[in-house]
């Protein structure tokens, strides 16, 4: 079965504090793994996916298939990066898994 | 952003009686799905399209069906709706199959009551 999990309803740092969004999978075969943003009054929107590699407004995500994870790191947190961040599992049948959710609180 | 419309924006209705939510895109997307956002819960599927009269049930199908006869159009329907459907209702496309290259696009969503 595909499964996502996200441990964590709310995360709360500071300003300038790292933060590790954390996010397990659960499936059979070779995942493809993504991490979406909901800003505040904005739509829904693709953060980063895994095979890219890459960096957006400085958060990276490795995959880590020994631990079935894919967490979300960012070294210093800002203000605007406080919104709601869904990890997402594409597996069988063109379909698209999302986990509970973390909403990121940076105080300021 | 890309062209995605969902009506109404807000709704509500009794338990009981049958409701239709459309979404609509101009992109021309294969794929469009129908999600549902509870806290607690996070985002999960209700139904999918992959195509004109190609549809498939996603992890929360029971009470609800889907058609699609054009690809412009996915209209969600709940035959006859109970409180515990009420949420936030996303619609979503795709290019293709999601995968690395063929991110989903969000509407703004449908926020529903069912009184």
């Amino acid at each position: 079965a595909q499964r996502v999990t996200q441990p964590e309803k709310l995360l709360s740092v500071f300003k300038g504090a790292p933060v590790e969004l954390k996010c397990n999978y659960s499936y059979s075969g070779s995942p493809e793994l993504f991490w979406y943003v909901q800003y505040s009054r904005q739509r829904l929107q693709l953060l980063l996916r895994h095979i890219s590699r890459e960096s957006i407004k400085g958060f990276t995500a490795d995959l880590n298939k020994g631990e079935t994870s894919f967490h979300l790191k960012k070294p210093f947190a800002q203000e605007e990066d406080s919104a709601m961040y869904y990890c997402a599992l594409s597996g069988q049948g063109g379909k698209l898994i999302f986990g509970q959710g973390t909403e990121l609180s940076v105080k300021p | 952003d890309a062209g995605i419309t969902q009506s109404p924006r807000h709704k509500v209705t009794e338990t009981g009686t049958p409701v239709t939510l459309r979404c609509h895109q101009t992109e021309n997307h294969r794929y469009m799905y129908w999600y549902r956002q509870d806290p607690g819960h996070g985002l999960r599927l209700i139904h999918y399209s992959y195509g004109v009269k190609d549809t498939d049930k996603g992890e929360v199908s029971d009470g609800y069906s889907v058609s699609r006869s054009k690809t412009e159009d996915f209209l969600l329907t709940l035959e006859s709706a109970t409180s515990s459907q009420t949420s936030v209702y996303f619609c979503a496309i795709s290019e293709s199959s999601p995968g690395q290259n063929s991110p989903l696009h969000f509407g703004n969503g449908t926020r529903l009551t069912v009184t």
